[in-house]
């Protein structure tokens, strides 16, 4: 079965510093991957996907993310965090055939003035 | 705004009581899917459909569970018999038509509160 894993529960950067957020997934097949932002009570929104070809892919609001296959790894980045980013990030693994996604239980950033 | 809405988006409720949720999905988009998530945790499967067919339930979905989508459109979530441990954010949220990718979009989440 598949599974994803997030192991930082909560990161705190200042504005304007770099974040990385780390994801690391288990799946047989090629993954589709996916990271979504929530905000309090909010629904989730996509932030960008992987499906195929180039590894690093790009997304809203100035985030890219690098799938490692070797590393079973697929790791969000920002070269300069906005206080607006303070949210709840969500890596999925989709499933093939299904279309349904299984989620880690995200990481939490805070931004610092 | 034709994204994928919810209602309600906030139910309290007592023990032993049912509750009914909806989805409305993005209306060009032929599968739906139901999500639980609680506090701390990412969101779970609980089922989906693909047009009315209900076509895969988590084993999260007990038997106090029921969801229908009867034309293919709305989809409805119903938990009979509620307990406190249902307490959480049901989420729904559809997808394009197969041969897309699997993207799904999400909508707000109704809130459930068993007291």
């Amino acid at each position: 079965a598949q599974s994803v894993t997030q192991p930082d529960i909560h990161i705190t950067v200042s504005e304007g510093a770099s974040l990385e957020l780390r994801c690391n997934y288990s799946y047989g097949a090629t993954p589709y991957l996916f990271w979504y932002v929530q905000s309090p009570g909010q629904g989730l929104q996509l932030l960008l996907k992987y499906f195929s070809g180039d590894t690093l892919v790009q997304g809203i609001k100035g985030f890219e993310a690098e799938f490692k296959r070797s590393q079973s790894s697929f790791n969000l980045r920002k070269p300069s965090v906005h206080w607006s980013d303070a949210a709840e990030y969500f890596c999925a693994v989709g499933v093939t055939n299904a279309g349904k996604s299984t989620f880690g239980d995200g990481t939490t950033l805070t931004v610092k003035p | 705004d034709t994204g994928v809405s919810q209602d309600p988006r906030h139910k309290i409720t007592k023990r032993g009581q049912n509750v009914t949720f909806r989805c409305d999905p993005i209306s060009e988009h032929n599968r739906l899917y139901w999500y639980r998530q609680t506090l701390g945790q990412g969101p779970e499967f609980l089922t989906y459909f693909q047009n009315e067919a209900q076509l895969e339930k988590s084993r999260l979905l007990s038997d106090r569970f029921s969801a229908e989508r009867p034309k293919g459109s709305f989809s409805t979530l119903e938990i009979q018999r509620t307990e406190q441990g249902d307490s959480a954010m049901y989420l729904c949220a559809s997808s394009p038509r197969l041969g897309s990718p699997y993207e799904q979009f999400f909508g707000p989440g109704t809130r459930l509160t068993v007291l």
